[in-house]
Order: C-alpha cells, then sequence, then structure tokens
C-alpha cells in the first residue's frame, strides 16, 4: 500500500479555511485517496474519497494534483467542532471490491476561537 | 438511525485472562474490520471479513482471534492478553462493489484495560 506523509499538526482560525496537505508519491493508478478524521475517544469519520478528480461534499473539497502524488483537503469553514485528527488514506480496492486501507499519522487540527 | 455498535465502551480485564470485544452492524455490510489503536497511534488493522472470509494481517499476533457468525456481528477474542495489549478497539463496516461509496463506517470503540 502506498504511504502518505502529512504534517503532525496544524492551527485555524474558526471560521476561516482549514487546508490540510497529504504526500502521497508511491500513489499507484488504482489506489484512492480517502480522508477521515478522528475526535478525541471516538471512531474514525469518512470524510471524502477522489481517484483523480477534484471532489466536494457538504464536509469538505479534495484538491489532487494532475500528477496524483499529492492532495489537500479543504474545510471551508472551519468551527471548533472540526478539532480533530485527520487521515489522509491511500486505499487498495482489493478484489472483492471493497478497501482496504492503512492509516498514516495524521495531522491534528486545531481550530481556535 | 443505521450504524456500528460496540460493547462494552470500556473494558477491563487481568493479564492472562481471555477477553471478548462485542461488534453488531444495521448496516448489513459485507465487510467488518478490526482495528487496534494504542495511545496517540493511528488505527491498525488486525484482521477483516469479507462475508464469511477471514483475512488476517500478516503482523496480527496470534493472540487475536475473531468470529463473525452472522452478517450483523463480529467479535474479537483476545486469548492471553498482555499490558502491551490496552488499547482502543475499533471496529468498522464497508459495502463491497461500488468504488463511490465503499467508505469504512466506524463504531465508537471499546477501550481495554489490562491490569
Amino acid at each position: 500500500d502506498a504511504k502518505t506523509t502529512q504534517p503532525p499538526s496544524m492551527d485555524c482560525a474558526e471560521g476561516r479555511a482549514a487546508n490540510l496537505p497529504c504526500n502521497h508519491s508511491t500513489i499507484s493508478g488504482n489506489e484512492y485517496v480517502y480522508w477521515y478524521r478522528q475526535i478525541h475517544s471516538q471512531g474514525p469519520q469518512y470524510i471524502i474519497h477522489g481517484l483523480k478528480n477534484n471532489e466536494t461534499n457538504e464536509m469538505a473539497s479534495l484538491i489532487i494534483t494532475e500528477d496524483r502524488k499529492s492532495s489537500t483537503l479543504i474545510l471551508p469553514h472551519a468551527t471548533l467542532r472540526d478539532t480533530a485528527v485527520y487521515y489522509c488514506i491511500v486505499g487498495l480496492l482489493v478484489s472483492g471490491g471493497y478497501q482496504k486501507v492503512t492509516f498514516g499519522t495524521g495531522t491534528k487540527l486545531q481550530v481556535i476561537p | 438511525d443505521a450504524m456500528v455498535i460496540q460493547n462494552p465502551r470500556y473494558q477491563v480485564t487481568q493479564f492472562g485472562k481471555p477477553v471478548t470485544l462485542s461488534c453488531s452492524q444495521t448496516l448489513n455490510h459485507n465487510v467488518m474490520y478490526w482495528y487496534q489503536q494504542k495511545s496517540s497511534q493511528a488505527p491498525k488493522l488486525l484482521f477483516h471479513y469479507y462475508d464469511k472470509d477471514f483475512n488476517n494481517e500478516a503482523d496480527t499476533p496470534d493472540n487475536f482471534q475473531s468470529r463473525r457468525p452472522n452478517t450483523s456481528f463480529c467479535f474479537l477474542d483476545i486469548r492471553s492478553p498482555g499490558l502491551g495489549d490496552a488499547a482502543m478497539y475499533l471496529c468498522a463496516t464497508s459495502r463491497r462493489g461500488s468504488n463511490i461509496d465503499n467508505e469504512q463506517f466506524f463504531g465508537p470503540g471499546t477501550r481495554l484495560t489490562v491490569l
């Protein structure tokens, strides 16, 4: 599985956009980029995923570079409830048609009032 | 609401005493996963079931076993817990098939303490 590299921590002012970078330079063509977050003492929560194109949903936007070696998760208007550890994961679609993922170390995002 | 449920949320066991953690899901997903998460670390996949097919990770100790009696339930058995097995244990599920919506849904976790 491709590995990911993320900054260990970031701060963001409440109401501003939070841009969380991720490097996945060894990603292969059939691997997806997934983002999850984990709020303290809870299970991880799915945010968004993509293969090649940029994606947007009600939670966030995912920007993937053309060479697919890096991506950025954007939380457009960060709130205090977005304080969490954010994991960028490269997922391998296995033969059964489901994802098997390996979590990296993640970025601890602190939203500041 | 459809969900992944883990019981108990907190479990205390003694060194060497077998313990079982349980996970149930109302999502009717084919795949169920067990992760171990130690303090300040990322979740680490132990094994997963695709329907009844069990898939063990190469570095998962033999001390850890799992059972899936039906689609809804999955159990994690730790045969002889050591102090190093104290961790949060996370259960997750996912659907097979479409690439569009096969994200994993996690339960709240069971925090295991070994005395």
